[in-house]
């Protein structure tokens, strides 16, 4: 495995359309992230799972949003009405262990760009 | 007031410059501290981890911590063109913890 995949990388819709994000983290890692990234502006986290288990979400993650982790693998994240303020890097990072934890290295993806237009 | 501020740069430098990145915290409680690289249009990299006040060299890099100031410094030695990118700091309350405060990031341009 060489890396946590994200899908699509890139993503324009028109506002108020729905749009799902694949994440596919490296294969041992317990431990799955969401984080949103705007331009100019550092990754701001969203949620994160412990195997299938959504164990913390952000005030940011609003109810039009959605994030699962079937079976603890692949996760996606969807965002339902778009809205321009939407437009975003969306990150999937995973880990083996806590963010805090020394040697428990976060691996983000490439991240998928949505535009909403 | 952000948790976490970092200048935005850009910073621009000639190649082997001594490069010196910055972050300032409010919150007192953060204790384990990182830096990330971005490159454009990548996710972010981790560089260094540290969790303690003082010095921690890896490479050209060293990362600083100053507890008593809030304070934390990721220094880069012989800078490279390659080294162009953004560097977010990052961190964390406790050791168990999941969740990553990132500063805004600094963007770094080492020219040849």
């Amino acid at each position: 495995d060489t890396g946590v995949s994200q899908n699509p990388r890139h993503k324009i819709t028109k506002r108020g359309q729905n749009v799902t994000f694949r994440c596919d983290p490296i294969s041992e890692h317990n431990r799955l992230y969401w984080y949103r990234q705007t331009l100019g502006q550092g990754p701001e986290f969203l949620t994160y799972f412990q195997n299938e288990a959504q164990l913390e979400k952000s005030r940011l993650l609003s109810d039009r949003f959605s994030a699962e982790r079937p079976k603890g693998s692949f996760s996606t994240l969807e965002i339902q009405r778009t809205e321009q303020g939407d437009s975003a890097m969306y990150l999937c990072a995973s880990s083996l262990g806590p963010a805090g934890a020394s040697g428990n290295t976060i691996y983000f993806g490439e991240g998928s760009w949505l535009t909403v237009v | 007031q952000k948790e976490v501020e970092q200048d935005p740069g850009p910073l621009s430098v000639p190649e082997g410059a001594i490069v010196s990145l910055n972050c300032t915290y409010s919150n007192s409680a953060f204790q384990y501290f990182m830096w990330y690289r971005q490159y454009s249009r990548k996710g972010p990299e981790l560089l260094m981890y540290t969790y303690s006040s003082g010095n921690k060299e890896d490479g050209r890099f060293t990362a600083q911590v100053d507890k008593s100031s809030k304070y934390i410094s990721l220094f880069i030695r012989d800078s490279q063109p390659s080294d162009s990118a953004t560097y977010l700091c990052a961190m964390t309350l406790s050791y168990n913890t999941d969740k990553l405060i990132f500063g805004t990031g600094t963007r770094l341009q080492v020219f040849p």
